[in-house]
Order: C-alpha cells, then sequence, then structure tokens
C-alpha cells in the first residue's frame, strides 16, 4: 500500500519555466490537498479538491492551479515559475468530514533559480 | 489574525526524559486538533488528536492535553526516544472547514542519548 505518492522528488526550475506536480493517492480518499512548507514555517494550503470534480483556493493560491484528475490523482501546475515559489510541496488526501486523519506524501522540493 | 502558534521553537531533552511541546491557537472556533511528527526528508506523520469537547487524550507514550479556557494544546511524549527527534507541528480544522489543516511554526525536537 503506496499511500500518498508524490513525482518527481526534486525538480530545479528557471524562472518563467512552468511544471505540474503529480500526486496519486491509492486509499479512495475523496478529499486531496497541496500545502507548501517554507523554511521554519508550518505548511499552508494552497488549493484543496473536497471530492472529484472541485477544487477550492486555500490560503495561497496565487501563481498555482489545480487540476483533480480523477478520485486517485491531484495535480499542481506552475503556469510561470518565480523564485517565491521555492518550497517544498506535499500532497495530502483523507476521507470527507471533521476530525479525520490526512496522509501525506513524501514532498516534492522545488527550487525557482 | 487567527492563528495557530508554538512557544518554543526548539526542545532539547535526554533519552528517557519525559517531552512537553505547547502550542497555542486563538480562534476559538476550532473543532479539531491534531499533531504531527515530521522528520527529515519526509512529510507530516499524524500522531494524536483530540476534538474540542475533550481536554485529554492519551496514545501510546503520548498524551494530548487542551485547555479551552486559554486556548492552549500540549503534546506529551513520555521517556523520550532519540527516534521521536523530529519536528512537530500542532494543526487546527475549523468545524466549517473540514480537512483543511491550519498549521503551527513547529517545534524542533532533539533527543540526546
Amino acid at each position: 500500500n503506496a499511500g500518498v505518492t508524490q513525482t518527481p522528488k526534486f525538480q530545479v526550475l528557471k524562472t518563467g519555466q512552468s511544471m505540474t506536480l503529480q500526486c496519486a493517492q491509492d486509499m479512495n480518499h475523496n478529499s486531496m490537498y497541496w500545502y507548501r512548507q517554507d523554511p521554519g514555517m508550518g505548511l499552508r494550503l494552497i488549493y484543496y479538491s473536497a471530492s472529484e470534480g472541485t477544487t477550492d483556493k486555500g490560503e495561497v493560491p496565487n501563481g498555482y492551479n489545480v487540476s483533480r484528475l480523477n478520485k486517485r490523482e491531484f495535480s499542481l501546475r506552475l503556469e510561470s515559475a518565480a523564485p517565491s515559489q521555492t518550497s517544498v510541496y506535499f500532497c495530502a488526501s483523507s476521507h470527507p468530514g471533521l476530525g479525520t486523519e490526512a496522509f501525506f506524501g513524501q514532498g516534492t522540493r522545488l527550487t525557482v533559480v | 489574525g487567527e492563528s495557530v502558534g508554538l512557544h518554543l521553537p526548539t526542545l532539547s531533552v535526554q533519552e528517557g526524559d519525559n517531552s512537553i511541546i505547547n502550542c497555542a491557537y486563538s480562534n476559538s472556533a476550532s473543532d479539531y486538533f491534531i499533531w504531527y511528527k515530521q522528520e527529515s526528508g519526509k512529510g507530516p506523520q499524524f500522531i494524536i488528536d483530540i476534538r474540542s469537547n475533550m481536554d485529554k487524550r492519551q496514545g501510546q507514550r503520548v498524551t494530548v492535553l487542551l485547555n479551552k479556557t486559554v486556548k492552549h494544546l500540549s503534546l506529551q511524549i513520555a521517556a523520550t526516544q532519540p527516534g521521536d527527534s523530529a519536528v512537530y507541528f500542532c494543526a487546527e480544522e475549523r468545524g466549517t472547514s473540514y480537512g483543511k489543516l491550519t498549521f503551527g511554526q513547529g517545534t524542533i525536537l532533539t533527543v540526546h542519548p
């Protein structure tokens, strides 16, 4: 049971380049999330998808787009990368409802130069 | 603004000691609190949770205490082991924001043999 799988694990981009971070979960969870983690800080929610076919903005959505491709997959796209988007990105999934445990992927370390 | 934060950014203890990690929150509407452990290079891992209608919950070697009067949350780790060394985050979930977690800054716990 792989849980939440993110690809790639590491990526270096030049300013202005675009890329898509992939996330897949095999736990049949309805809800999926993208967080970013900056040095010395907790995780901040970028976008989330409460269920297949729906997406909503989180705390820091600017500069990102998401696609809930199906129940398993939730991708995060940077259309024009900026140095401020250098961060570690985590995907997570959970069952819907209050108080359900969120499971996190291993993270994608992105550097924008 | 409303936030979840930690009193101490670092904590060093000797193996076998008990550890206490603290967290303050400011939103009285928070319904659910979670402690996550994050080891270097990994995603956050669920440790223990507590709902706002409880004031104490125990797990294996860990106890979470919730004081709603002063909006304070703590994680107690008994007989701390070197494998407990990690960054610990408290997170809150609000009743109207199912699954969307707001994370605190994090506390670095270092356990010395």
